[in-house]
């Protein structure tokens, strides 16, 4: 079944951290891959998204991914987090052939300052 | 625009009851989907529709019907609560931003299954 792994469920960093949360998805054709930032109270919005082309992908609020296509891989990173970066990020892919949205399980980052 | 709007905010029901969540969106996308999310399990896809008169189901479909009658609309239905349903439902719809196709979510509504 086509799936999409968020390894760090909870990470809490100080400011001015480096921040790297994992993506993996199993599946092995074309896919269009989404980070999306829930703050809390708040609904989801789109941090950035890949879709073909340069594997690096800049997003909103400093933060990039990186695909890499043989590690199956979309991990999204910020060189320099904020005390206003704590949220859950969700990593989420829709194979190429299909109209589905599949998420992973989110990782929950807490910033202290 | 709007975006995508729902109602209600909150709600609480008893086992057995059935209610119907409102989803609208006026951005005339055709696509829109219905979220479940639970702690530990991110978001799960309930239906979805591709268009009006079209829906499917996603990958935690019992215990809900939707209808899609107009573009605008996708409503979802619990037939029967059960407080396996107590979750947060987010509706969302998908359209073109930047010539790249995007989800919209709307802001949740909060269910509570006594």
């Amino acid at each position: 079944a086509q799936s999409v792994s968020q390894h760090n469920h909870h990470v809490i960093l100080s400011e001015a951290a480096s921040l790297e949360l994992g993506c993996n998805y199993s599946y092995g054709g074309t896919v269009n891959l989404f980070w999306y930032v829930q703050y809390p109270g708040q609904h989801l919005q789109l941090l950035l998204k890949y879709f073909s082309g340069d594997p690096l992908v800049k997003g909103i609020k400093g933060f990039e991914a990186e695909f890499i296509k043989s590690k199956f891989s979309f991990n999204l990173r910020k060189p320099s987090v904020q005390w206003s970066d704590t949220a859950e990020y969700f990593c989420a892919v829709t194979p190429d052939n299909t109209d589905k949205l599949i998420f992973g399980t989110g990782t929950r980052l807490q910033v202290f300052p | 625009n709007a975006g995508v709007t729902q109602t209600p905010k909150f709600q609480v029901l008893k086992t057995g009851q059935s209610m119907t969540l409102q989803c609208a969106q006026d951005m005339n996308h055709e696509y829109m989907s219905w979220y479940r999310q639970d702690p530990g399990m991110g978001l799960r896809l309930i239906h979805y529709s591709v268009g009006a008169g079209i829906t499917d189901q996603g990958e935690v479909p019992n215990g809900y019907n939707v209808s899609r009658s107009t573009t605008e609309d996708f409503p979802l239905r619990l037939l029967s609560a059960a407080p396996s349903q107590t979750s947060v439902y987010f509706c969302a719809s998908r359209g073109l931003a930047g010539g790249l196709e995007t989800q919209y979510f709307g802001p949740g509504t909060r269910l509570l299954v006594l």
